[in-house]
């Protein structure tokens, strides 16, 4: 069974620097997505950036960027210039196309942004 | 587009009430996904459809839970009788099958069970 896993239940950042979060999945695919979704404290779930396995080249979105090492089964996000808005929880998610749309979710992050 | 819609965005109820939540996926959608997150258990996937048609629904805690989609613009998950353990904010999501199946999310409906 895939399992998607976020071993920092919290992190912290100051305002303006940038941070971090990890992720690590377990699949024997080799055609897979992976997603990091931000739920600030409104509780709307959005989609950050997402990566498809079989590119290469980390995708960014402007401040946002992730590190995918498929080999690792690793893919952290990058949060640059961070800001107050970015405080939120974040989950990582896996998606394998002959699985059906499920999702599998990990269990979040919660960062804080300290002026 | 409105994005995925979900009413109530809060529901109070007492135990042994029925409680039906309501969703409409984004125009075009064909899979539509039901979840729940608490704190204690997270971010918990209940059912999902494709084509209006229920493909797993393992998540769904017992049987006092029931969902439906009876066409491409409208589901409902419902529960009878309601528990207190059942408190909770419950999310729908939309996507195209197929491709990258990216998920949309409605804004939730905050569940509390007196």
């Amino acid at each position: 069974a895939q399992t998607v896993t976020q071993s920092q239940p919290e992190m912290s950042v100051q305002e303006a620097e940038t941070v971090t979060l990890s992720c690590t999945y377990d699949t024997s695919e080799s055609d897979y997505y992976l997603f990091w979704y931000k739920q600030p404290p409104s509780r709307q779930m959005i989609l950050v950036i997402r990566q498809e396995a079989y590119k290469q080249q980390n995708a960014t979105e402007n401040r946002f960027s992730v590190n995918f090492q498929k080999a690792a089964k690793s893919f952290s996000l990058k949060i640059s210039d961070s800001q107050l808005g970015d405080a939120a929880m974040y989950f990582c998610a896996y998606r394998a196309p002959n699985t059906g749309n499920q999702f599998y979710f990990g269990t979040g992050t919660s960062l804080t942004v300290i002026p | 587009d409105a994005g995925v819609i979900q009413s109530p965005r809060h529901e109070v109820t007492e135990m042994g009430q029925e409680v039906t939540l309501r969703c409409k996926p984004i125009s075009g959608h064909n899979s539509l996904f039901w979840y729940r997150q608490t704190m204690m258990r997270g971010l918990e996937l209940l059912i999902y459809f494709n084509n209006n048609v229920p493909i797993d629904d393992s998540g769904m805690p017992e049987d006092r839970f029931s969902a439906k989609m009876p066409n491409a613009s409208f589901s409902t998950l419902k529960i009878q009788p309601s528990e207190p353990r059942d408190s909770a904010v419950y999310f729908c999501a939309s996507s195209l099958m197929g491709g990258v199946g990216i998920q949309y999310f409605g804004a939730g409906t905050r569940l509390s069970v007196l």
